[in-house]
């Protein structure tokens, strides 16, 4: 049984570039969420797919964070313009749907 | 909208000592609670959930946790701690039975210290 995977653990970057980050759900789950972790606080959700339909991304921060899953299995996150607010751990969660949230390790991401 | 409080940023408790972790939400609807683990550098693992039915709900390693409606509460709870205990605890709350359309809520989370 493989939990959900997250690549990379650690990423370090300099204000300004663009990340991406990926997210493996578990095999047979449908659903996938992205989070965001500041230090000290609960995970923020920012958005959610159902398959490969983005259907929920308000949440989103702002209009540099954009998410796909494009054959509905593995998504990326990607930061584009990236800013030193944005260093946080971002974490991926599966489900089957109605049933509870899986998480992944998180992505640590540092802005220099 | 869901909102969840949890008392107490650090609790401390000797080894072998009762672990009482508090949580209060708020919900326009029947909410859906759960209680999640992170230890340092990890992900989030589920201790527990309540949906519907009994109130008193059992998790892994020896926790459990009770829905109290009138209190709007779900307290976490083990009668005895152990040293692998320490870590960041998490309540959560929904509106959907796996946190549909709108993630999960989460409070600011407790850390749990554990005095050998």
């Amino acid at each position: 049984d493989t939990g959900v995977s997250q690549d990379p653990r650690h990423k370090i970057t300099k204000r300004g570039q663009n990340v991406t980050f990926r997210c493996d759900p578990i095999s047979e789950h449908n659903r996938l969420y992205w989070y965001r972790q500041t230090l000290g606080q609960g995970p923020e959700f920012l958005t959610y797919f159902q398959n490969e339909a983005q259907l929920e991304k308000s949440r989103l921060l702002s209009d540099r964070f954009s998410a796909e899953r494009p054959k509905g299995s593995f998504s990326t996150l990607e930061i584009q313009r990236t800013e030193q607010g944005d260093s946080a751990m971002y974490l991926c969660a599966s489900s089957l749907m109605g049933y509870e949230q899986y998480f992944g390790p998180g992505t640590r991401l540092t802005v220099t | 909208a869901q909102s969840v409080t949890q008392l107490g940023s650090h609790v401390s408790v000797s080894e072998g000592a009762l672990v009482l972790l508090r949580c209060n939400y708020s919900s326009s609807v029947p909410p859906y609670l759960f209680w999640y683990v992170q230890y340092p550098n990890q992900g989030l693992q589920l201790l527990l959930k309540y949906t519907t039915g009994a109130t008193l709900v059992k998790g892994i390693n020896g926790f459990e946790a009770e829905f109290k409606k009138s209190e709007t509460s779900f307290h976490l709870t083990k009668p005895s701690a152990h040293m692998s205990d320490a870590a960041e605890y998490f309540c959560a709350v929904s509106a959907y039975s796996g946190g549909g359309a709108d993630g999960l809520t989460f409070g600011k989370g407790t850390h749990l210290i554990i005095q050998p």
